[in-house]
C-alpha cells in the first residue's frame, strides 16, 4: 500500500521560504511510472495545482507561482519536496503531495494526509 | 488556463435519489479529466480518471461519463457516505486546474 505523508513546518513567517518533504513509503520514486504531485487548499476554498516532478528531473510548474516554486526528488531517501519562497499570507493553505499516473489519462491516486502551513509573524 | 465550471454548486439530496454533478471545460480536454470526493479534513479521494473509468475499490453507483468540454459525475444512489464535496480536474494541459466544487449536502 503506497503512503505519501506531509512534513514539515507548520508556521512560517513572512517573507521567508516554505518547505516541505514527501516522504513515499510501500513504492519506489525510482519506478518512472508516476508524477509527483503538490498540491495546496486554503481553508474552505478549492484545490490548486502546483506543480510536479518526474523521476527523470523534469519538472512542471503552475505559471501562477513558477517564479517561487522548486520541487526537487530524493532517491536515496525515497521522497520529494517543495519549496515556495517569499511567502505571502496568500499562501496560508493545507499542501498536499500526491501521486499520478504516467498513463492513466489523469487523477491523482494517492495523496498524503495533508498539511496546514500558516503564514504569520 | 482552462478554467473547470461544476453545476451546481450545492444540491441537497436525500438517501437513495440519483444525483448528477456537471463540470464544463472553458476548452476541450479530450478524455483527461477526473473527478474527486473530499470529506471535511480529509485529502481528496480519487474516483473516476479518464473521464469515465471507476478507480479501482469505488463503488459502482459513482459513474462518469463526457468528452472534449462536458462531463459528468452521476451518484446512481445515495447513501449516507456519499455527502462530502465533489471536485472535477483537467490535466489536458498545463496548469493542471480544478473545477470550484460541488457541496452535495443531505436534504
Amino acid at each position: 500500500q503506497v503512503q505519501l505523508q506531509e512534513s514539515g513546518p507548520g508556521l512560517v513567517k513572512p517573507s521567508q521560504t516554505l518547505s516541505l518533504t514527501c516522504p513515499v513509503s510501500g513504492g519506489s520514486l525510482r519506478s518512472g511510472s508516476y508524477f509527483w504531485n503538490w498540491i495546496r487548499q486554503p481553508a474552505g476554498k478549492g484545490l490548486e495545482w502546483i506543480g510536479r516532478i518526474f523521476i527523470s528531473g523534469n519538472t512542471n510548474y503552475n505559471p501562477s507561482l513558477k517564479s517561487r516554486v522548486t520541487i526537487s526528488v530524493d532517491t536515496s531517501k525515497n521522497q520529494f519536496s517543495l519549496k515556495l519562497s517569499s511567502v505571502t499570507a496568500a499562501d496560508t493553505a493545507v499542501y498536499y503531495c500526491a501521486r499520478e499516473a504516467v498513463d492513466a489519462d489523469g487523477g491523482f491516486d494517492y495523496w498524503g494526509q495533508g498539511m496546514l502551513v500558516t503564514v504569520s509573524s | 488556463d482552462i478554467q473547470m465550471t461544476q453545476s451546481p454548486s450545492s444540491v441537497s439530496a436525500s438517501v437513495g435519489d440519483r444525483v448528477t454533478i456537471t463540470c464544463r471545460a472553458s476548452q476541450g480536454i479530450g478524455n483527461y479529466l477526473a473527478w474527486y470526493q473530499q470529506k471535511p479534513g480529509k485529502a481528496p479521494k480519487l474516483l473516476i480518471y479518464a473521464a469515465s473509468s471507476l478507480q479501482g475499490g469505488v463503488p459502482s453507483r459513482f459513474s462518469g461519463s463526457g468528452s472534449g468540454t462536458t462531463f459528468t459525475l452521476t451518484i446512481s444512489s445515495l447513501q449516507p457516505e456519499d455527502f462530502a464535496t465533489y471536485y472535477c480536474q483537467q490535466s489536458a494541459t498545463f496548469p493542471i486546474t480544478f473545477g470550484q466544487g460541488t457541496r452535495l449536502g443531505i436534504k
